[in-house]
């Protein structure tokens, strides 16, 4: 079936540098979302990628969707404390209307 | 808006006993989903509905776990007997009706965390 991975598992940064977590998938997307789920809580929508290529930022945050809509990249410029959690893509099961959840990255920021 | 709920937060059952959870979708949300989520791990699909029709329940243990949601808006999961490996958190998400090939954002609850002794 269809697997969505990630990479890396986990990463431990310093305050203040970046961080990219990729996402890679066994099938070409429609589209992918990606999502954060802080330690304890629920995962909660960040956004999604439709097109080719396509690029998204929200602050410090950078989404890439790739050429061939079967990879992914979230980027986060000058980490702070606040953006610890665990960060997954998803993407649509081929032919059915269903998320795939990918393994997922944690992140972890120390002052 | 408010948002989706759930409950209870928290369970502890012994193995073999049985256990419900319910969730209350975004209010014009058709589609709901049920995820185990187990320490560590992404979000696993368990059922999707869309109004009170299953679209999806191919990684449902239909053995042990059932789900239902008879008006097409809650929805009760249930499992019964329950096992060990069962522990884990038990989310709740609704999206709007998608398209073909497209799934919209999905709204989660804040889940249930099951404890199986």
């Amino acid at each position: 079936g269809q697997q969505v991975m990630q990479i890396p598992q986990y990463q431990h940064v310093q305050e203040g540098e970046d961080f990219t977590t990729y996402c890679n998938s066994s099938t070409t997307l429609s589209n992918i979302q990606w999502y954060k789920q802080r330690p304890g809580g629920h995962p909660v929508f960040l956004i999604q990628l439709v097109k080719s290529g396509e690029v998204k930022k929200q602050k410090r945050l950078t989404f890439q969707f790739g050429e061939a809509k079967k990879n992914s990249s979230l980027h986060i410029t000058a980490t702070q404390t606040t953006d610890v959690g665990t960060y997954f893509c998803a993407g649509p099961n081929t032919g059915f209307q269903k998320l795939v959840f990918g393994t997922g990255t944690r992140l972890l920021v120390s002052p | 808006e408010a948002g989706v709920a759930q409950s209870p937060r928290y369970k502890i059952i012994e193995k073999r006993q049985s256990v419900a959870f319910w969730c209350n979708p975004i209010s014009g949300h058709a589609t709901l989903y049920w995820y185990q989520q187990i320490l560590g791990q992404g979000p696993k699909l368990l059922i999707q509905f869309q109004n009170n029709g299953v679209v999806d329940d191919s990684q449902l243990p239909k053995d042990r776990f059932s789900a239902e949601r008879l008006k097409g808006v809650d929805s009760t999961l249930k499992i019964q007997p329950a096992k060990l490996e069962d522990s884990a958190v038990y989310l709740c998400a609704s999206s709007l009706v998608g398209t073909a090939g497209h799934v919209n954002e999905q709204y989660f609850g804040p889940g249930t965390r099951l404890t199986v002794t």
